[in-house]
């Protein structure tokens, strides 16, 4: 069975810019959470969709948004790219909720913001 | 307010000891979830163990082992005979539920190295 895929691996973008990351989960599963993980902050949530409808939400700006699409694959956009944005981007499926059941994650995206 | 602490920075052993990874957590709630994660160079966050807040029950798997305690908050995690693909960063989380949706909330993680 295939696992969480996250694309692309590895993105390199201009401060200003605007980046759209993609997550899709291991089949069956309906819920899809965000983290972003830094040096310094750790491991962050960011937000948790669950059939196309944003769940539970992080601490982050508006600058941060995500959507879910009806097949449960999931896209996260950070506008207006800042340098404290380079971070690993995680992508995790559950087929419920993170705590309910295992949470399985995807390799990531690394953003670095130059 | 949910917190998890992973006191030990970085912990450097020599292949086939022992090891034993600390977790501390608080919560207010009475139903809880606690988990282990283990992150190799690669990135990927790797599922290692779900715990309820209701099983006390000690866990082993093979070389790993785990033992929560409710009575001190804490969910440690011990690799026994440890090899050279044990060095990763581990990860201890909580979930923390609100309405229908849950998120971890993570440790800060302890770098495991392990040399031959």
């Amino acid at each position: 069975k295939a696992g969480v895929t996250q694309t692309p691996r590895y993105l390199i973008k201009t401060r200003g810019q605007q980046v759209t990351l993609s997550c899709s989960p291991i089949s069956g599963h309906r819920s899809v959470s965000w983290y972003q993980q830094t040096p310094g902050q750790g491991l962050q949530f960011l937000f948790e969709y669950f059939s196309e409808t944003q769940r539970n939400k992080g601490n982050f700006p508006g600058r941060f948004s995500g959507r879910q699409f009806s097949n449960s694959r999931s896209e996260m956009n950070v506008s207006t790219l800042e340098l404290g944005d380079s971070a690993l981007y995680l992508c995790a499926s559950a087929i419920i909720g993170l705590g309910l059941a295992e949470a399985f994650f995807g390799q990531g995206t690394r953003l670095t913001v130059v | 307010a949910q917190k998890v602490t992973q006191a030990q920075t970085e912990i450097s052993v020599v292949e086939k000891e022992d090891v034993t990874l600390d977790c501390v957590y608080e919560t207010r709630d009475t139903t809880y979830y606690l988990f282990w994660y283990k992150q190799p160079p690669s990135g990927e966050l790797v599922f290692l163990i779900r715990r309820n807040s209701f099983d006390e029950q000690n866990e082993i798997s093979g070389r790993y082992s785990w033992n929560f305690q409710k009575s001190t908050s804490s969910f440690n995690f011990t690799i026994t005979a440890s090899q050279v693909v044990d060095s990763a960063v581990y990860f201890c989380a909580l979930s923390e539920a609100k309405d229908s949706s849950y998120k971890l909330i993570f440790g800060s993680g302890t770098r495991l190295l392990v040399r031959p």
